[in-house]
């Protein structure tokens, strides 16, 4: 069966830190991977996504980049957080050409 | 491009009452329509979805969701709510595999 590993579960970083946070999917093989950022009180909102190994694509210019060095690692990083990049970070898979997403457990990043 | 409206961000109910959840959403053709459930710092699972079909679609967890589309609505139902039912509720709509927006969410509470 297929699972997703999110991690890690909660993260405090200083003001200017970098920032790396893996998510990977077992038990499938070219999935869909997506990057979900949930501020307080606010909805989902979609960061990246990537339907292949080395393609990216963003929807919200910012601080963020995201990775896809193997088929199924999804990366999220920054070179120097801001204290506006605290929230729920989500990752999600589906397969190609289905709506049906799986989400990880998150990463609850605290920027002080 | 779809959006999706949550108008009420937090819904307390007592055990045992009926509950219904509203969703809105804005789309120029047929929408995927995905009811999904957050506990605290967890991930999201999905609840139950809309591609096509019946308009009244039946989830996990006793939930069950009615697609209108004269009103775009697909509000959300459990005739009698559990304490274990307290959680964030997000309602999302997606246009293609790469572009699904989730409303606000709504978060419940359940009174003993």
């Amino acid at each position: 069966s297929q699972t997703i590993h999110q991690w890690p579960a909660t993260l405090v970083q200083p003001v200017g830190s970098p920032l790396s946070l893996e998510c990977t999917v077992e038990g499938t093989s070219n999935p869909n991977l997506y990057w979900y950022r949930q501020a307080a009180g606010r909805g989902l909102q979609l960061l990246f996504y990537s339907v292949g190994i080395g393609q990216i694509s963003s929807e919200v210019p910012q601080n963020l980049s995201a990775s896809r060095p193997q088929d199924r690692q999804f990366i999220l990083s920054s070179k120097k957080l801001l204290l506006s990049d605290s929230g729920f970070y989500l990752c999600a898979w589906s397969v190609t050409g289905a709506f049906d997403y799986t989400f990880g457990s998150g990463t609850r990043l605290t920027v002080v | 491009a779809q959006s999706v409206t949550q108008p009420d961000i937090h819904i307390t109910v007592s055990e045992g009452a009926s509950l219904e959840l509203r969703c809105n959403y804005s789309y120029g053709a047929t929408p995927y329509l995905f009811w999904y459930v957050q506990s605290p710092g967890q991930g999201l699972q999905l609840l139950l979805k809309y591609f096509s079909g019946d308009t009244l679609v039946q989830g996990i967890k006793g939930f069950e969701a009615e697609f209108k589309r004269s009103q775009s609505s697909f509000n959300l139902r459990k005739p009698s709510v559990h304490w274990s039912d307290a959680a964030e509720y997000f309602c999302a709509v997606g246009a293609n595999n790469n572009d699904m927006r989730f409303g606000a969410g709504t978060r419940l509470t359940v009174k003993p």
